[in-house]
């Protein structure tokens, strides 16, 4: 069975600190790794990992995938109170009929003044 | 329209009722996902629809729950004879083709509630 375990799972931050957020998978025949926002109700797309070692940016985000430690991390610096959102890492398995993204719980960021 | 929509955006029913949840993928999207979000936890695979193939619908958690999709437009998930712990979530996405390389966009989700 496909596992996602992401952490920490709450964290709040005053603004202008850097976080780390993590990500570990097993999932059988991965091909690629999705990190999405969550606010409200629908989550929004932030990065598609799918090469380990090369570190994907946006802005103030960034994030990099470890397909040999099977892990990510999405980072995010100088801390906003717009960045307060739930975190969702969902890797993707490919192959026949059973390609879908598995999703972790998330990490829950909250960013004060 | 630009995005994924989904209807209702909030449904609220009885236990053992019947309910039917739209969603609208963007035009030209051929792969469909239905997910499912109770409170506090992460998104739940339910099912989803590539073009004309047979859906996925490894997901579903019974048979109370069902799916249609006509074409690569419209889908509706329905679930018949609802319980409690129905209550959740419920959001779809829509990605150009099915497979683990295509971003999902998703619709803003209805939520569920079962007295």
């Amino acid at each position: 069975e496909d596992k996602v375990v992401q952490s920490p799972l709450s964290l709040v931050v005053h603004e202008g600190d850097t976080v780390t957020l993590n990500c570990s998978y097993e999932v059988t025949n991965f091909r690629s790794l999705l990190w999405y926002k969550q606010e409200k109700k629908a989550p929004t797309f932030l990065f598609m990992l799918t090469s380990s070692g090369i570190e994907k940016k946006s802005g103030r985000l960034s994030s990099i995938l470890d397909k040999k430690e099977l892990f990510s991390i999405l980072n995010i610096t100088a801390t906003q109170t717009g960045d307060s959102a739930i975190y969702l890492c969902a890797p993707a398995r490919g192959g026949g009929t059973a390609s879908k993204l598995t999703f972790g719980t998330g990490t829950r960021l909250q960013v004060t003044l | 329209g630009a995005g994924v929509s989904q209807s209702p955006s909030n449904k609220v029913t009885e236990k053992g009722k019947d309910v039917e949840l739209r969603c609208d993928p963007i035009s030209g999207h051929t792969a469909l996902y239905w997910y499912r979000q109770r409170l506090g936890q992460g998104l739940e695979f339910l099912i989803y629809f590539q073009g004309n193939s047979a859906p996925d619908k490894s997901g579903l958690p019974s048979d109370r729950f069902s799916a249609e999709r006509t074409g690569e437009s419209v889908s509706t998930l329905t679930i018949q004879r609802t319980q409690q712990e129905d209550s959740a979530v419920y959001l779809c996405a829509s990605s150009l083709v099915w497979g683990p390389h295509n971003e999902q966009f998703f619709g803003p989700g209805t939520r569920l509630t079962v007295l």
